[in-house]
């Protein structure tokens, strides 16, 4: 079974700093892809950025960098220059291929900037 | 634009009643997929649909009830043989591959009320 854990309920950041949500997974499957997503307090989820397991770059998306650790199984994702409009929940999530594909959440974790 | 639409954006019912809550897309998306989400907690799966006329249980399926006779409909219903329907309800769509790149793309939600 596929499981992803996210330690940080919720975390205060300043405006224009950096901040790193933290992000463990396990699974035993070696094709499997990890996901960020925003969600404001509107209710939508917004995709962030992708990173494969196969994949040898770190991925980059404007100020969202994922820092994917493999042998540690992290995917901590660092957003870079916090702007106010940054603050809101943020879930990892993971696809495995073997289990169809299906996307597995983690519970969240909440960010505030501080300006 | 393409979009997935979700209605309405808030329902409330008596306990005891089925409803029905409405996802469309105009993605052209062959996967569709439910989540469940309670406050403060992450998304959980409750069905989802690869192709036309055919859908899988997800982590969390007692109790709602899905069909998927086109490719731009999943709509989701929640059976009275739900414990704790009051939730906010999530569609998303997605390219259906073999690999595990594609992200979800969801709707604004539903929050539904069951008193």
């Amino acid at each position: 079974a596929q499981k992803i854990t996210q330690t940080q309920p919720g975390m205060f950041v300043q405006e224009k700093e950096a901040v790193t949500l933290d992000c463990t997974y396990d699974t035993s499957d070696q094709s499997y892809g990890l996901f960020w997503y925003k969600q404001p307090s509107s209710g939508e989820m917004i995709f962030l950025i992708y990173q494969g397991s196969y994949d040898e770059q770190n991925a980059t998306e404007g100020r969202y960098s994922l820092n994917f650790q493999k042998a540690r199984k992290s995917a901590n994702l660092v957003i870079s220059a916090s702007q106010l409009g940054d603050s809101a929940m943020y879930f990892c999530a993971m696809r495995v291929r073997a289990a169809g594909n299906k996307l597995t959440f983690g519970g969240g974790t909440r960010v505030l900037v501080k300006p | 634009d393409g979009g997935i639409t979700q209605s309405p954006k808030y329902l409330f019912r008596k306990e005891g009643q089925n409803v029905t809550l409405s996802c469309e897309q105009n993605l052209n998306h062959d996967a569709m997929y439910w989540y469940r989400q309670d406050p403060g907690q992450g998304l959980r799966l409750i069905y989802y649909s690869q192709i036309v006329n055919d859908f899988q249980k997800g982590d969390i399926a007692e109790g709602y009830s899905v069909s998927r006779e086109k490719k731009e409909s999943f709509p989701l219903t929640v059976t009275s043989a739900q414990k704790n329907p009051t939730a906010f309800y999530l569609c998303a769509s997605s390219i259906w591959d073999r690999g595990t790149r594609s992200p979800l793309h969801f709707g604004n939600g539903t929050r539904l009320t069951v008193t």
